[in-house]
């Protein structure tokens, strides 16, 4: 079945850095691929996805790219705030296969 | 307001004690599942639901048991639950399992 591997799984940047959390898949037949954050005492929530289809996606500060040839995909968030601050998974979907990473805890220092 | 309802979001219970924990969507989204996280090892998928009364195993079934009679209510049954299923649970929904989910806010359970 699919593998996900999730780097690293502790960020600290400066406030106003860049963050960048990187993982891989294993079964190239997946097609989908969900970033969640995760703040504390809730469930995750969808942030950012991209599809096989497409190798680069931006919503505001984040955005994420997808290498396909070599499994793997990135988010990246730009201009990070304290409220970035969280716990990031990334996920790998295959038909009703869906795999999550680790998670990576953000902190950004004000 | 669009959400996944999940109930209790706090249980202690002993070995053995058949709980249920329940989860309610109003999306009417067709795919459901459960999840438990614990630390290190990220989200693991215990059951899921395409609809109403289909479900499949996800990758760690054992000692948990669902049902889907509902298109809107999946709850997770713990029929004689153990130490080792201390963890936090998740149910999550979806249009279909090639969306992103909405996840409920968790259920934080501890068996001693």
């Amino acid at each position: 079945g699919e593998n996900v591997e999730q780097h690293p799984s502790t960020l600290s940047v400066q406030e106003g850095d860049s963050a960048v959390i990187k993982c891989t898949y294993s079964d190239s037949a997946s097609n989908y691929f969900p970033w969640y954050k995760q703040e504390l005492g809730k469930g995750p929530q969808l942030i950012i996805d991209i599809r096989s289809n497409v190798g680069e996606k931006k919503d505001q500060r984040i955005a994420v790219t997808l290498n396909k040839t070599a499994k793997h995909f990135s988010l990246h968030i730009t201009e990070t705030q304290p409220e970035d601050s969280a716990v990031y998974f990334c996920a790998a979907s295959k038909g009703n296969d869906m795999r999550f990473g680790a998670g990576t805890r953000l902190t950004v220092k004000p | 307001e669009a959400q996944v309802t999940q109930n209790p979001r706090y249980l202690i219970t002993v070995t053995g004690k058949k709980l249920t924990v329940t989860c309610s969507q109003n999306m009417n989204h067709e795919y459901m599942s459960w999840y438990r996280q614990d630390p290190g090892l990220g989200l693991r998928q215990i059951y899921y639901s395409m609809n109403v009364e289909v479900t499949d195993k996800g990758d760690v079934p054992e000692g948990y048991k669902v049902s889907r009679k509902e298109k809107r209510n999946f709850p997770l049954i713990l029929e004689s639950p153990s130490p080792n299923q201390t963890s936090l649970y998740f149910c999550a929904s979806s249009p279909n399992a090639r969306y992103g989910y909405t996840f409920g806010s968790g259920t934080r359970l501890t068996v001693v």
